[in-house]
């Protein structure tokens, strides 16, 4: 079935550093990415959704220039977290469509750790 | 936008009875509504989904109904046993907006022995 890579699976990074967070679609194109960020015991919460080629479409309350979002490629969407404080500490999941709608494919997940 | 309300937060079963998980939905344009179990630190998996074109789906232990004039749809899961244990979430997929998926606040699922 479809798979999603997503790397790194954990991270420790700090203050004011950026880290990059990378989804790939290993036997799919993956027309649209959606970026999910979850704190320890909630939901997911949506944080952007990007389309390849395009600009990404941010949630409300959402930082456009916090949280980097390139989708270059059918196969590549990338997530930079940019100046990183603790409160970014979380959960970050990619989940993709291919172009057939068939599903969504989550990635296994990013532990971001900002100290 | 949609919103999604899951109901209990919480629940706690002996093994071997049944486990009914409800959500509500406040887009009548959703029309795909999928669950799923999550275990700690990992990624979300689909246990069953439904389409707005149908009243309920079963796979084996599991079931969901769907009741698009009420909009709210439930998850039922028989005979539970201990390795069911997790949190367990429903979403709606509205096709406006980029056919994006609004979760439910999930609901963590004990079966114990």
């Amino acid at each position: 079935g479809a798979v999603v890579s997503q790397h790194p699976s954990r991270v420790i990074c700090k203050s004011g550093t950026s880290v990059k967070i990378e989804c790939r679609s290993l036997d799919f194109q993956a027309t649209t990415m959606f970026w999910y960020r979850q704190f320890p015991k909630q939901s997911l919460m949506l944080m952007a959704t990007s389309n390849e080629g395009s600009k990404a479409t941010y949630e409300q309350g959402v930082e456009k220039d916090k949280f980097l979002i390139n989708h270059a490629s059918l196969t590549l969407s990338t997530l930079t977290v940019t100046s990183a404080h603790p409160e970014d500490s979380s959960f970050y999941i990619c989940s993709a469509r291919d172009q057939g709608g068939l599903g969504y494919t989550f990635g296994s997940g990013t532990r971001l750790t900002v100290v | 936008g949609e919103n999604v309300e899951q109901h209990p937060s919480t629940l706690s079963v002996q093994e071997g009875d049944s486990a009914v998980i409800k959500c509500t939905y406040s887009d009548s344009a959703s029309n795909y509504f999928p669950w799923y179990k999550q275990e700690l630190g990992k990624r979300p998996q689909l246990i069953i989904d439904i389409r707005s074109n149908v009243g309920e789906k079963k796979d084996q232990r599991i079931a969901v109904t769907l009741n698009k004039t009420a909009k709210h749809f439930s998850l039922h899961i028989t005979e539970t046993q201990p390795e069911d244990s997790a949190v367990y979430f429903c979403a709606a997929r509205t096709t406006g907006g980029g056919n994006k998926l609004t979760f439910g606040t999930g609901t963590q699922l004990k079966v114990e022995l």
